[in-house]
């Protein structure tokens, strides 16, 4: 049984469009991360949350928005999708706040978003 | 800015003998460092972790040395096995100071031969 799951694992889309990627943990952890890995597989973070309650708020683009509906939960939506958004994107979670990584993050298996 | 690199893109070793994987940073402020495995299609999950502190940890048959000097850190892996095969990530943490200065390095692919 999967501890961190996301959804779509591939995503092929056009530019301009609007997309979700979606991301459950049945870890009971109280806090969810999304990541970027970019073309030079560079993982940075983008957004954390701990009880539904934004707390890491990276530099991105506000066509980016997090959305927790429960703890178990961490949706990424994207609007008007660039070219420049292609790469994966990692969900994690972990029981306490971590600021940067520890050993405590458990990954999902990343989504590859690719943009047209 | 490339602050944490590993240049061997990938390794093969024979099954028994030992994997050395390596690892530069430049960021000084890093104070804690991770290696993680990456298997195809699953995410990557934590293998061995050091502190600045430290200048060795070591964890069955894996070993991490870190040379803060030089800001390098290695992982052994000794015997290799088969089942080593995988893309091995180094990462470093700013873990005292803001979250998200965290970084992961490129990658090395390892293929350990029977």
């Amino acid at each position: 049984d999967t501890a961190v799951s996301q959804t779509p694992k591939y995503l092929v889309t056009q530019m301009g469009n609007d997309k979700s990627i979606k991301c459950e943990q049945n870890l009971g952890h109280d806090t969810m991360y999304w990541y970027k890995q970019d073309s030079k597989k560079f993982l940075k973070i983008m957004f954390s949350y701990n009880n539904k309650e934004l707390i890491i708020n990276e530099t991105v683009p506000n066509r980016f928005s997090p959305k927790s509906p429960d703890k178990a939960h961490l949706n990424l939506h994207i609007n008007s999708l660039e070219l420049g958004d292609s790469a994966v994107y990692f969900c994690a979670s972990s029981q306490d706040i971590v600021r940067g990584f520890n050993e405590k993050l458990f990954f999902g298996s990343g989504t590859q978003l690719s943009v047209l | 800015d490339q602050q944490v690199k590993q240049n061997s893109p990938s390794l093969s070793v024979q099954e028994g003998r030992i994997s050395i994987l390596n690892c530069d940073y430049t960021n000084s402020m890093f104070d804690y460092f991770l290696w993680y495995k990456k298997y195809p299609a699953e995410g990557p999950t934590f293998l061995i972790s050091i502190s600045s502190i430290k200048d060795k940890n070591e964890d069955g048959r894996f070993t991490v040395f870190l040379n803060k000097s030089a800001k390098h850190l290695s992982l052994h892996i000794v015997p290799s096995q088969p089942g080593d095969s995988a893309v091995y990530f180094c990462a470093a943490s700013e873990e005292i100071t803001n979250a998200g200065k965290s970084t992961f390095g490129d990658g090395t692919t390892l293929t350990v031969k029977p």
